[in-house]
């Protein structure tokens, strides 16, 4: 079965703070990614990761940075909180092979609210 | 180079079948669908690849034009438990990454 965690789910925190969104997968895929999610709305990719030391942006600009220190483990940090950073955000793995993504096995996700 | 779906929404009775729309302005190399509930993360459906090609999942099918480009979910005799938002997710020929679509709100009433 296939096992990908996500903490905090709920998140509310003051404008300025640093907070780190933890995920982690018991899989053992190789790729990882990052979305932002309003409800109701189109998921955007915020990183992607191909394996160990790997981490690249996605299409939607964010403030966010990551790290991929160890497979299972792909952190999520905000340096600074903002207003505008409040969303849901989604962890998700898969496997990779033949230069393309198998399916994505997604986390519960992470409600954030910065006020 | 994300995908459009079509339509945006639907609402269907209970036993209607309905049929959601994903087209690329690149050439694919696969398709992937998903389905996810209010308040859910997204649970994967079926991936297609290139050689145009059809699955079933159930009640559900999807089929993969890789000449157009586009790739067709269909849902026959819907069920509540249906209802949710539907994502394609296409890779391209060219290069690996993977584009989620707009999205489609897909509600079955009794």
């Amino acid at each position: 079965e296939a096992d990908i965690y996500q903490t905090p789910r709920y998140l509310v925190i003051g404008t300025g703070k640093k907070i780190t969104l933890e995920c982690s997968q018991t899989m053992g895929h190789d790729k990882m990614y990052w979305y932002q999610q309003d409800p109701g709305m189109e998921l955007h990719l915020i990183h992607y990761s191909y394996g160990v030391n790997s981490t690249e942006k996605g299409d939607l600009s964010s403030e966010s940075t990551v790290s991929r220190i160890r497979t299972e483990h792909f952190p999520l940090t905000l340096e600074s909180a903002r207003p505008s950073h409040t969303s849901q955000y989604l962890c998700a793995s898969s496997e990779w092979g033949g230069g393309s993504p198998y399916e994505q096995y997604f986390g519960p996700g992470t409600r954030l609210t910065v006020t | 180079q994300q995908p459009v779906q079509s339509p945006q929404a639907v609402i269907l009775r209970e036993g209607e079948d309905a049929v959601i729309n994903c087209s690329s302005s690149k050439a694919l190399y696969s398709v992937h669908w998903y389905r996810q509930k209010h308040g859910e993360a997204p649970v994967f459906l079926m991936i297609l690849l290139k050689g145009g090609e059809q699955k079933g999942h159930e009640k559900i099918s999807a089929s993969f034009n890789e000449k157009k480009q586009q790739s067709s979910l269909y849902l026959t005799a819907s069920q509540l438990s249906y209802s949710g938002t539907y994502f394609c997710g296409t890779v391209l020929l060219r290069g690996n990454q993977f584009y989620f679509g707009t999205g489609t709100s897909l509600t079955v009433i009794p």
